[in-house]
């Protein structure tokens, strides 16, 4: 069974810096692209980001680029989001998903990241 | 303004048929596979169409999904009240090397 768990979500100012986590498990991470997308509480759903499946091709939203770093570890199976220079509007829950053609076949439960003063 | 655009709300009767649009263009739709999820209340989406006219296991044939030139359809046959969720579609857009999602349909079945 395809499993996958974000972590890392918190309140945190604007300005700050937080990482995500997804830990994949169910399936041969090594063999698939994954995939970041959030949503604000009560508004759509919004693409942040993917990774190929050796970590060596990007893509990001134009919104998150700069800003956002993802990364992944095959020997754990572990998909990560670095977001620094947080903003209010990063507010949101954070899925992860392992990827067909850029979107999610599978979703994580979302993690909530919170950028406050 | 979502680069896809979805009605914001659509509605039918149980038993009736319902289609929900999504517009784009050359860059996205026209050339990329559309991807169609159902999102309940506080729950993660689900996917319900990949491939643009694909089910994946599990969904049933009352949910079907098109695509012509540069719009796709998600239709639902039959509709049950466990039907009332919101839907987003969702595919890559080749000029922005993003992904992009429609704003989201609400369906209510009266």
């Amino acid at each position: 069974e395809v499993q996958l768990v974000e972590s890392g979500g918190d309140f945190v100012q604007p300005g700050g810096s937080l990482r995500l986590s997804c830990a994949a498990s169910g399936f041969s991470f090594s063999s698939y692209w994954m995939v970041w997308v959030r949503q604000t509480p009560g508004k759509g759903l919004i693409w942040v980001s993917r990774i190929n499946d050796d970590g060596s091709i990007v893509h990001y939203a134009d919104s998150v680029k700069g800003r956002f770093t993802i990364s992944r570890d095959n020997a754990k199976n572990m998909v990560y989001l670095q977001m620094s220079s947080l903003r209010d509007e990063d507010t949101a829950v954070y899925y992860c998903g392992r990827e067909r053609w850029a979107f999610p076949d599978y979703w994580g439960q979302g993690t909530l990241v919170s950028v406050s003063s | 303004q979502s680069v896809l655009t979805q009605p914001p709300s659509v509605s039918a009767a149980p038993g009736q048929r319902v289609t929900i649009s999504c517009s784009g263009s050359s860059s996205n739709i026209g050339n990329n596979y559309v991807f169609w999820y159902q999102q309940f209340p506080g729950t993660a989406p689900k996917l319900l169409i990949y491939d643009s006219d694909k089910r994946p296991s599990g969904i049933p044939d009352r949910f079907s999904g098109s695509k012509s030139g540069t719009s796709a359809t998600l239709g639902i046959s039959g509709l049950q009240t466990g039907d009332e969720a919101d839907y987003y579609c969702g595919t890559w857009d080749s000029s922005l090397t993003a992904g992009v999602f429609g704003g989201g349909t609400k369906l209510t079945v009266l």
